[in-house]
């Protein structure tokens, strides 16, 4: 069955901080995803990587980083955290690219920042 | 600009009742369209997509939708819904033209009366 798995359900950290979010898919899947999710807002895209060490952003890159050092392994980084960066994270993968391949998600990371 | 209207923020449908959730999209060509459901404190999943040919798409759970190029529309649509069918319901479309990038609507929150 494939999986995607985010290593923390529930974060809460003080402004300020550096916060690692991380995402794991045993699904060989060339094409990982990070996306904020925010009532009324829908899904936007902060960054993605379609191989290793190679990065796009997205829609809302600012304040936020990855790294991509091995193909399962994708990491949302925020160097330092704002309030204004409370939400729920997504992680994707997908093995097709630039032909609408599936999106398979983790349950989401939900991140406070106090 | 490419975009996703989902223009009911919330749906309230009595059990057994039918379903039909409204999606509409703007872009220049037929994109790859799709219909993920996100389950409470859950990530998202496919209900189903929608690639080229037929276009009444047949997907889990009982879901189907149909794709209508003049209405630039992709309708989520269920004959008899379950308790178990509310949760959140997110129409995204994917440019044909070899980019990564999914664009989600904003979600439709579905309830259930017993």
């Amino acid at each position: 069955d494939v999986k995607v798995t985010q290593s923390s359900r529930y974060l809460v950290k003080r402004t300020g901080e550096k916060v690692f979010l991380e995402c794991v898919q045993d699904m060989d899947h060339e094409n990982m995803f990070w996306y904020r999710q925010d009532p009324g807002l829908g899904l936007r895209l902060i960054y993605f990587s379609y191989d290793v060490k190679m990065k796009e952003k997205g829609d809302i890159p600012e304040g936020y980083s990855v790294s991509r050092e091995k193909k399962e392994r994708f990491s949302l980084i925020l160097e330092s955290a704002s309030t204004n960066q409370t939400s729920m994270y997504l992680c994707a993968s997908s093995l097709l690219s630039g032909e609408g391949g599936e999106l398979f998600f983790g349950e989401g990371s939900r991140l406070t920042v106090l | 600009a490419q975009s996703v209207t989902q223009p009911d923020i919330h749906i309230t449908v009595s059990e057994g009742a039918s379903l039909e959730l409204r999606c509409n999209y703007s872009y220049g060509a037929t994109p790859y369209l799709f219909w993920y459901v996100q389950s409470p404190g859950q990530g998202l999943q496919l209900l189903l997509k929608y690639f080229s040919g037929d276009t009444l798409v047949q997907g889990i759970k009982g879901f189907e939708a149909e794709f209508k190029r003049s209405q630039s529309s992709f309708n989520l649509r269920k004959p008899s819904v379950h308790w178990s069918d509310a949760a959140e319901y997110f129409c995204a479309v994917v440019p044909t033209s070899g980019t990564y990038k999914y664009i989600f609507g904003t979600g439709t929150r579905l309830k259930v009366l017993a």
